[in-house]
């Protein structure tokens, strides 16, 4: 069975801190993908990254990053220096290549206060 | 105009009432989706399809249709509504199996009272 888990439901900070959204999954595909999806308050699915199975390496976009470490079963994301307009749903979700479906977990709200 | 499209975006109906939440795509994908989006439960599977005429249950199936005769679209129907049905739903498609990144429709809210 395949099961994502953001186990954090809302975080608040306060504009400029460093924020890391957790994500654990669990699948028994070999091959399969890490996804990061944004929903801002008008509703939209905004990709963000996504991360192959073989492959480990560390990603950093701006002032976004991902961390994936399968050793865990972790893929978590880290906003540094948040921002306001970083306020939102984020969801991690997984593909299985098996499939082609993909799995969201619950999703973390974040809301960054001036 | 190409994309993903989905009708009606907003519905209120009544308990009992039978819905169609419409979705149309243009851009000749196999694989499309319904997705359900609610508080604490994020963004849960319906149904799956991966190819026209072919269809598969996900994560919550119960108390819902679907059908594919076409490729570029994916109605999702709810025979008897019931207020658990109550949610915003997501239409998806992606190219192939393979191709993990989902393009999403810009979700149906639902209200049934």
């Amino acid at each position: 069975a395949q099961k994502v888990t953001q186990a954090q439901t809302e975080i608040s900070v306060v504009e400029k801190e460093d924020v890391t959204l957790d994500c654990v999954y669990e699948t028994r595909d070999t091959t399969y993908y890490l996804f990061w999806y944004k929903q801002p308050p008008s509703g939209e699915l905004v990709f963000l990254i996504r991360r192959n199975s073989f492959d480990e390496q560390n990603e950093i976009s701006g002032r976004y990053s991902w961390n994936f470490q399968k050793s865990t079963s972790s893929f978590n994301f880290t906003i540094t220096a948040s921002q306001v307009v970083d306020s939102a749903v984020y969801f991690c979700a997984l593909h299985s290549s098996n499939t082609g479906k993909l799995i969201f977990g619950q999703g973390t709200t974040l809301q960054v206060k001036p | 105009d190409a994309g993903i499209t989905q009708s009606p975006r907003y519905k209120i109906t009544e308990t009992g009432r039978q819905v169609t939440l419409m979705c149309h795509q243009t851009w000749s994908h196999s694989y499309m989706f319904w997705y359900r989006q609610d508080l604490g439960h994020g963004l849960r599977l319906i149904y799956y399809s991966a190819a026209a005429d072919i269809t598969d249950k996900g994560e919550v199936p119960d108390g819902y249709v679907v059908s594919r005769s076409k490729t570029e679209n994916f109605p999702l129907t709810l025979e008897s509504a019931t207020r658990s049905q109550t949610s915003v739903y997501f239409c998806a498609s992606k190219g192939t199996r393979d191709t993990g990144e989902l393009f999403f429709g810009e979700g149906s809210r639902l209200t049934v009272l």
